[in-house]
């Protein structure tokens, strides 16, 4: 009965690797995100989606493309990894009011 | 462009003493909404609170009470009764009413002194 989920939980790959991310909700909300927390614990926003539609991209490389199959769905993909891509990346999910946010993912390049 | 402030990297306080973490933040509009957030060693992001800035009243959640100020765009968080389990990183948030944007705080780490 998981609300917001994402697998892996943990992933460490070499540098140059491309790997992606998968996010699934099961609240029924309309507005996806994918957020960035670096080592200093920062939350910076990458994505945003409304039914599928990207509504925020903020300046994000262009070497992570997110992805909405539907509404449940919000995964990320991310090519060529570079060390400092390490990091935690939160998926969440929201109708207006606050986002849930699922466990994230700890992203370890080497 | 909205942005949100925590003025305090780390505090401390004595278990079963009450404290109070600070958050400002700036926008131009009237209706969003706030919230702070708990964020434990097992890094799962928790709502603690949540206050729409239509209500005047402050919101209360158990031990968790806000203290709302719109004029001067401020929402500080009071914890009574520190228990350990509330040792983490607090994180204050803004969502606009307009858009989906959600922005943090750079978090507050709590320590609870036994």
């Amino acid at each position: 009965d998981t609300a917001v989920s994402q697998t892996p939980k943990y992933l460490v790959t070499q540098m140059g690797n491309d790997k992606s991310i998968k996010c699934e909700q099961n609240l029924g909300h309309d507005t996806m995100y994918w957020y960035k927390q670096d080592s200093k614990k920062f939350l910076k926003i990458m994505f945003s989606y409304n039914n599928k539609e990207l509504i925020i991209n903020e300046t994000v490389p262009n070497r992570f493309s997110p992805k909405s199959p539907d509404k449940a769905h919000l995964n990320l993909h991310i090519n060529s990894l570079e060390l400092g891509d390490s990091a935690v990346y939160f998926c969440a999910s929201s109708q207006p009011g606050p986002p849930f946010f699922g466990p994230g993912t700890r992203l370890t390049v080497l | 462009a909205q942005t949100v402030t925590q003025s305090q990297p780390e505090m401390s306080v004595q278990e079963a003493e009450t404290v109070t973490l600070s958050c400002t933040y700036d926008t131009s509009e009237s209706d969003y909404y706030l919230f702070w957030y708990k964020q434990p060693p097992s890094r799962q992001m928790i709502l603690v609170i949540r206050q729409e800035a239509y209500k005047q009243q402050n919101a209360t959640e158990n031990r968790f009470s806000v203290n709302f100020q719109k004029a001067a765009k401020s929402f500080s968080l009071k914890i009574s009764d520190s228990q350990l389990g509330d040792a983490a990183m607090y994180f204050c948030a803004y969502r606009s009413r307009r858009d989906d944007k959600i922005i943090f705080g750079k978090g507050t780490r709590l320590h609870i002194l036994p």
